[in-house]
């Protein structure tokens, strides 16, 4: 089955730039979806199609997909983006898989 | 604006089943479909069907495909998702979420959690 790894945590000063990487086995030729979910919350989209970003979300924002590695890159962190990031694919017509999630810690 | 607004918690004993519905508005329900996941204490995030609210066709994780049941009303704009023979390993928080055919999960609820104890 379809992996996707991504790493447990990324810990970054408020200001500094967080990257977080999903890899997968040619990710880059899927549509690879980014979610942010705050403890006790569920999920909010915030990225989709490998770079777009909803409405509503900040262009602090920002993403790619290429080769084996997906990146979603969180500019001029802010406390508030303190949570756990999925990403996301599907990979036939009856399969969705998760990334395993990583957690940004905003020292 | 969109919403998905979710049924309350359950607790149920092992064997019995679950139905939990999933109230859509803001949005032509018909026009898209309604995915169905999961989350276990402290795990991710985990994918169990599709359903399309306009012709009701389903897509099943192969994990509980024997078990599941989604069905969506357009006369009440709610979907719903049922899950039988429920064991401990159900337990978790479940989400609806907004998803066109094969794409991403714009709008979630605000998940219903499941208890399966006896």
């Amino acid at each position: 089955s379809y992996v996707l790894t991504q790493p447990p945590s990324v810990s970054v000063a408020p200001g500094q730039t967080a990257r977080i990487t999903c890899g997968g086995d040619n990710i880059g030729e899927k549509s690879l979806h980014w979610y942010q979910q705050k403890t006790g919350r569920a999920p909010i989209l915030v990225v989709y199609d490998d770079t777009d970003r909803p409405s509503g979300i900040p262009e602090r924002f920002s993403a790619s997909n290429s080769g084996n590695t997906a990146t979603l890159t969180i500019s001029r962190v802010e406390v508030g983006d303190e949570a756990d990031y999925y990403c996301q694919v599907w990979t036939g017509s009856t399969d969705v898989v998760f990334g395993t999630g990583t957690k940004v810690n905003v020292l | 604006q969109v919403q998905l607004v979710q049924s309350g918690a359950e607790v149920k004993r092992p064997g019995a089943s679950v139905k939990v519905s999933c109230k859509a508005s803001g949005y032509t329900f018909s026009n898209y479909g309604v995915s169905w996941l999961r989350q276990a204490p402290g795990q991710g995030l985990e994918w169990l069907g599709w359903i399309s609210a306009y012709s009701g066709n389903t897509k099943y994780v192969e994990k509980v495909h024997d078990r599941i049941n989604m069905t969506a009303d357009t006369s009440t704009d709610t979907a719903y998702m049922e899950l039988r023979s429920l064991r401990g390993d159900d337990t978790a928080v479940y989400y609806c979420a907004r998803s066109g055919h094969l794409s991403y999960f714009d709008f979630w609820g605000q998940g219903t959690l499941l208890t399966v104890s006896s």
